[in-house]
């Protein structure tokens, strides 16, 4: 089956600008989520959604990030204005229900300047 | 609140030696735990989680409730071991907390 895909792979961005992130999960796969992925740590939840709810955002940024998944399918995660700290691999990742095994796309790597 | 600790950054081990990489938690009630790893220039995959009990690439792991920890093991390592390795926990597939990462490296 075709994987979790993601784009764009890279972005550079100034600070204050903002940037937006897509991702297709694996078909048929109803549950989403939303990693960010700093430098020398590990992955850190940004957001779950459960088809098109949201099943946990606690750790979201909100004044600043937001993600939807309309239909149930795509995502996309933006943030609005960067800041130099979002500078990060955002990682997506489906399972096919919650609970179930996660699979990774390959992270978008971005770079704010 | 919910946490993960790995000690080790990296870990460096000669091939056929035994390897541990320690995974530590801090969680209210009874989590799931999970085996993370990243191969060079491939993806995030899942290892082995701890409901399982299963044996995957000859790496095992025990999840210690008295000493809340959750390490995994191999008693012969091989090179193609090498890659990043993330312990991680959940809440019932919700509220996923990942640890920093150790870095295995077998040598030759």
């Amino acid at each position: 089956e075709a994987g979790v895909a993601q784009s764009p792979r890279y972005k550079i961005i100034e600070k204050r600008q903002s940037v937006a992130f897509w991702c297709n999960p694996i078909s048929g796969h109803a549950t989403l989520y939303w990693y960010q992925q700093i430098l020398g740590q590990g992955p850190k939840l940004l957001i779950q959604f459960q088809n098109n709810g949201v099943v946990d955002d606690s750790q979201l940024p909100k004044d600043r990030f937001s993600a939807e998944r309309l239909k149930g399918v795509d995502s996309t995660l933006k943030i609005q204005p960067a800041k130099l700290e979002d500078s990060a691999v955002y990682l997506c990742a489906s399972s096919s229900y919650v609970g179930y095994e996660q699979y990774f796309g390959p992270g978008t790597r971005l770079t704010v300047t | 609140a919910q946490r993960v600790t790995q000690p080790e950054k990296l870990l460096s081990v000669f091939k056929g030696a035994p390897v541990e990489l320690k995974c530590n938690y801090s969680y209210s009630g009874s989590p799931e735990l999970f085996w993370y790893v990243q191969y060079s220039r491939q993806r995030l995959q899942l290892l082995l989680r701890h409901i399982s009990r299963e044996s995957i690439k000859g790496f095992t792991a025990d999840l210690n409730k008295g000493e809340t920890s959750f390490h995994l093991k191999k008693p012969f390592a091989q090179e193609e071991d090498s890659a990043m390795y993330y312990c991680a926990l959940s809440n019932y597939g919700q509220n996923f907390v990942f640890g920093p990462g150790t870095r295995l490296s077998v040598l030759p």
